[in-house]
């Protein structure tokens, strides 16, 4: 069973541009889940989402950034103008739907530098 | 709202020497409360949890953490580090959202191994 897949691993966006990061969850997992780290601190909670529907986003900065999960592929973070302060290590986390508590499973991570 | 401290930042510990990692935490139920370690540029992977029940929760690569309700704390330990350990370790704790959670993460614990 794959684990948790995003990409790119690395992207490189100019001030201005937009970034789009992509998550494949686990199979089986119903559940997707995005994290921010900024460089020298922790993963701060951006959004949690199941398919099609956004369950959880009190941790999106309010322009911006949207995210979905369709129906059919992958997760999908996206940055509008990207700002330099964008720059950092995007996690995004998965988690199947089996009851009281799921464990989330990180992927490696897509590190985004805005030039 | 729940929330995460590790008060070290850093840690030098002797390759066979023991090792104590603090993590602190506030939350308004019965805590979830995750250990995670993340290598250079690497994602996250989960070393221990705890759910309920035994206080004293067994991980991965020998590790383990007790939960102290009395004192809001999780610190994560082992008897023998191995300079493979070195590597950034994070408590979390998890929230309940629906039938999954979000977690909080603190600000991270570098542990450095001398040989």
């Amino acid at each position: 069973n794959a684990g948790v897949m995003q990409n790119p691993r690395h992207l490189v966006r100019r001030r201005g541009q937009e970034a789009r990061l992509r998550c494949s969850p686990m199979k089986g997992h119903s559940h997707v889940y995005w994290y921010r780290q900024l460089p020298e601190e922790g993963l701060k909670f951006m959004v949690y989402l199941q398919k099609e529907n956004i369950i959880d986003e009190s941790g999106m900065p309010k322009e911006r950034f949207s995210a979905e999960f369709p129906k059919e592929g992958p997760s999908i973070l996206r940055i509008q103008q990207v700002v330099r302060g964008d720059s950092a290590a995007y996690f995004c986390a998965s988690s199947p739907d089996r009851g009281a508590y799921n464990e989330q499973f990180f992927g490696p991570g897509t590190r985004l530098t805005v030039l | 709202a729940q929330s995460v401290t590790q008060p070290d930042i850093h840690i030098t510990v002797s390759e066979g020497a023991s090792l104590e990692l603090r993590c602190n935490y506030s939350y308004g139920a019965t805590p979830y409360l995750f250990w995670y370690v993340q290598s250079p540029g690497q994602g996250l992977q989960l070393l221990l949890k705890y759910f309920s029940g035994d206080t004293l929760v067994q991980g991965i690569k020998g590790f383990e953490a007790e939960f102290k309700r009395s004192q809001s704390s999780f610190n994560l330990r082992k008897p023998s580090v191995h300079w493979s350990d070195a590597a950034e370790y994070f408590c979390a704790v998890g929230a309940r959202t629906g039938t999954a959670s979000k977690l909080t993460f603190g600000t991270g614990t570098r542990l450095q191994v001398t040989l």
